[in-house]
């Protein structure tokens, strides 16, 4: 079966601060993508970024970064500088690359930035 | 935004109705995807769709089906709603063509259900 666990429910730090949010995921296979969504309480889903497993380097948007850890299959969001528009759930997920692309969301981690 | 709309965006109906929701993408991407979000569960696939009349079935389609006539719309209906699929529903888009971007999946804003 393939999973994507998120252990951190809720998580709450103080505006500028840097987070990071966790994520470990299951799969046999050797070919797949991860992403990091993000959804405000606007409830859109957003694609905040996305790593190809086949990549050693750690991908980056911004103030986003994963920590991309293959053999351990995890697959950790750092936040930098917070701000207060960071504040929303975020999903982890991952899709095998085969046909058409079925994503496997964990459960998420929802974020709070205070001021 | 990738050209995605929903409707209805919100419906409260009774048990026992039809309900048909309709995803509607703009930019003739290939592959459509419906899910459904519950506290606890993450997102979760209910169909999927690889082209016009060519679907398949995700995690958790029963008491779902799905149609894709035309490129542009994939519908998905209940044929007989149950309080069970109250939820907020997603739609989801991928295939941009060859290279960066193929396998990445854009959102609709979502369409919430009550039912009653």
């Amino acid at each position: 079966a393939q999973t994507v666990t998120q252990s951190q429910p809720e998580m709450s730090v103080q505006e500028a601060e840097t987070v990071t949010l966790s994520c470990t995921y299951d799969t046999s296979e050797n070919n797949y993508y991860l992403f990091w969504y993000k959804q405000p309480p606007s409830r859109q889903m957003i694609l905040v970024i996305r790593q190809e497993a086949y990549k050693q380097q750690n991908a980056t948007e911004n103030r986003f970064s994963v920590n991309f850890q293959k053999a351990a299959k995890s697959f950790s969001l750092k936040i930098s500088d917070s701000q207060l528009g960071d504040t929303a759930m975020y999903f982890c997920a991952f899709i095998i690359i085969q046909g058409a692309q079925k994503l496997v969301f964990g459960q998420g981690t929802r974020l709070t930035i205070n001021p | 935004d990738a050209g995605i709309t929903q409707s209805p965006r919100h419906k409260v109906t009774e048990t026992g109705t039809p309900v048909t929701l309709r995803c509607h993408q703009t930019e003739n991407h290939r592959y459509m995807y419906w899910y459904r979000q519950d506290p606890g569960h993450g997102l979760r696939l209910i169909h999927y769709s690889y082209g016009v009349k060519d679907t398949d079935k995700g995690e958790v389609s029963d008491g779902y089906s799905v149609s894709r006539s035309k490129t542009e719309d994939f519908l998905l209906t209940l044929e007989s709603a149950t309080s069970s699929q109250t939820s907020v529903y997603f739609c989801a888009i991928s295939g941009f063509g060859g290279g960066i971007g193929t396998d990445t999946q854009y959102f609709g804003p979502g369409t919430r259900l009550t039912v009653l």
